[in-house]
């Protein structure tokens, strides 16, 4: 199993500006993914981190509005950038063992104003 | 490409009596599907998943559910209900890496 922690837990920021959001594994793991969860709405998937290149984008999300860092095997960001409050979601950070189970951390809460 | 449908947005049951969630999936080839519980304010917990072995599936607390490949259906049940089994719960398909989920279904119990 592994054990996902994400920093911060919730903010609330101005529009215009950026967000880091940082997702600690405990464990090695192969693959990460960063997950948005619009206000009652269900999980949609941003793109799969990969370590040491470039992330993989789903159809809808670009790399400058969310670029995303995977420098090894236990650690992400995502960073939202250039925030409109559209942009007010849950992020979940999420990772995959070699078995078949994905994951979740806690999430992160934004209210973009 | 794969899908699921969860089709019931809210269900409510009394405390004791048995719950019933519903999730028929798409998938064009043999699917690997999971339950998801998110309880308020809080992250993704896995109750249990399938992956081609046996078709009755035990989770946690009590939830299992039952892989139908003639109905496409993989609805979650427990025989009785609990006050802390309130919570939103998700029906998901992986295509290769990807998690598909479903719209979720709001279980409310009642005393």
């Amino acid at each position: 199993s592994a054990v996902i922690s994400q920093k911060p837990s919730r903010d609330i920021c101005q529009r215009g500006t950026s967000l880091t959001i940082q997702c600690q594994v405990d464990s090695q793991v192969t693959m990460m993914f960063w997950y948005r969860q619009q206000p009652g709405q269900s999980l949609t998937l941003i793109a799969t981190a990969n370590q040491g290149s470039e992330a993989t984008y789903e159809s809808g999300f670009v790399i400058d509005k969310f670029p995303i860092s995977r420098p090894n095997l236990t650690f992400s960001t995502l960073t939202v950038s250039n925030m409109s409050p559209e942009d007010s979601s849950i992020y979940l950070c999420s990772a995959k063992t070699g078995e078949e189970t994905q994951y979740f951390g806690p999430g992160t809460r934004l209210l973009v104003l | 490409a794969q899908s699921v449908t969860q089709l019931d947005s809210h269900v409510s049951v009394s405390e004791g009596t048995p719950v019933l969630l519903r999730c028929n999936y798409s998938s064009s080839y043999s699917p690997s599907l999971f339950w998801y519980v998110q309880h308020p304010n809080k992250g993704l917990q896995l109750l249990l998943k399938y992956t081609s072995a046996a078709t009755l599936v035990k989770g946690i607390n009590g939830f299992e559910a039952e892989f139908k490949k003639s109905e496409t259906s993989f609805h979650l049940t427990k025989p009785s209900a609990h006050m802390s089994d309130a919570a939103e719960y998700f029906c998901v398909v992986r295509g290769g890496n990807k998690l598909t989920f479903g719209t979720g279904t709001q279980l409310k119990v009642e005393l």
